[in-house]
């Protein structure tokens, strides 16, 4: 059964810090790894990795893929309060079904 | 990437009843799925949505409870039967390209069952 762990599961920083947001997983036939980003209802995409070591960036946000070590972080520099959001890691596998993560509930206090 | 609207975006529905979601995208796409998020969860997979023919239910899913339509490639609907609170939850649809591209969602349906 395919698997997809993400840690931590909350995190309050300040406006200004820096975080992490891990994800691991265990699953069949790898074919791609996205991050989300869900504010109320739906979940808003964020970074598609396909391969290792290669890192994606739009603004503030980063993220990279260990296809040996079956994980993936995103970053996030200079958090500010509109980061707050539950940050939801998936991988598609074999039949192109998305498996999510439990999800990270970040909170950034001013 | 395509645009999915989804409807309704919130109800709340007497126990018994049953409530049907839309989703319509601006686009053709290859696949449809409809998830399940309840208060404080991932999202959890009830189905994939085939074209033309019967869906593919997730185990602990089944068909009389959540029947799904998708006629065509642009179009689909779920169906949440015979309500109980235990129904509560966020409804998303979500599409993806035939490629290895990724999935979108509709904008989610808050449903409160009483």
């Amino acid at each position: 059964e395919d698997k997809v762990v993400q840690s931590p599961l909350s995190l309050v920083v300040h406006e200004g810090d820096t975080v992490t947001l891990n994800c691991s997983y265990e699953v069949t036939n790898f074919r791609s790894l996205l991050w989300y980003k869900q504010e109320k209802k739906a979940p808003t995409f964020l970074f598609m990795l396909t391969s290792s070591g290669i890192e994606k960036k739009s603004g503030r946000l980063s993220s990279i893929l260990d296809k040996k070590e079956l994980f993936s972080i995103l970053n996030i520099t200079a958090t500010q309060t509109g980061d707050s959001a539950i940050y939801l890691c998936a991988v598609v596998a074999s039949g192109s079904r998305l498996t999510f993560g439990e999800g990270t509930q970040l909170t950034v206090n001013p | 990437s395509a645009v999915i609207s989804q409807k309704p975006s919130r109800d709340i529905c007497q126990r018994g009843t049953s409530l049907t979601i839309q989703c319509q995208v601006d686009s053709q796409v290859t696949m449809m799925f409809w998830y399940r998020q309840q208060p404080g969860q991932s999202l959890t997979l009830i189905a994939t949505a085939n074209q033309g023919s019967e869906a593919t239910y997730e185990s602990g899913f089944v068909i009389d409870k959540f029947p799904i339509s998708r006629p065509n490639l642009t179009f689909s609907t779920l169906t949440v039967s015979n309500m109980s609170p235990e129904d509560s939850s966020i409804y998303l649809c979500s599409g993806r390209g035939q490629r290895n591209t990724e999935a979108f969602f509709g904008q989610g349906t808050r449903l409160t069952v009483v």
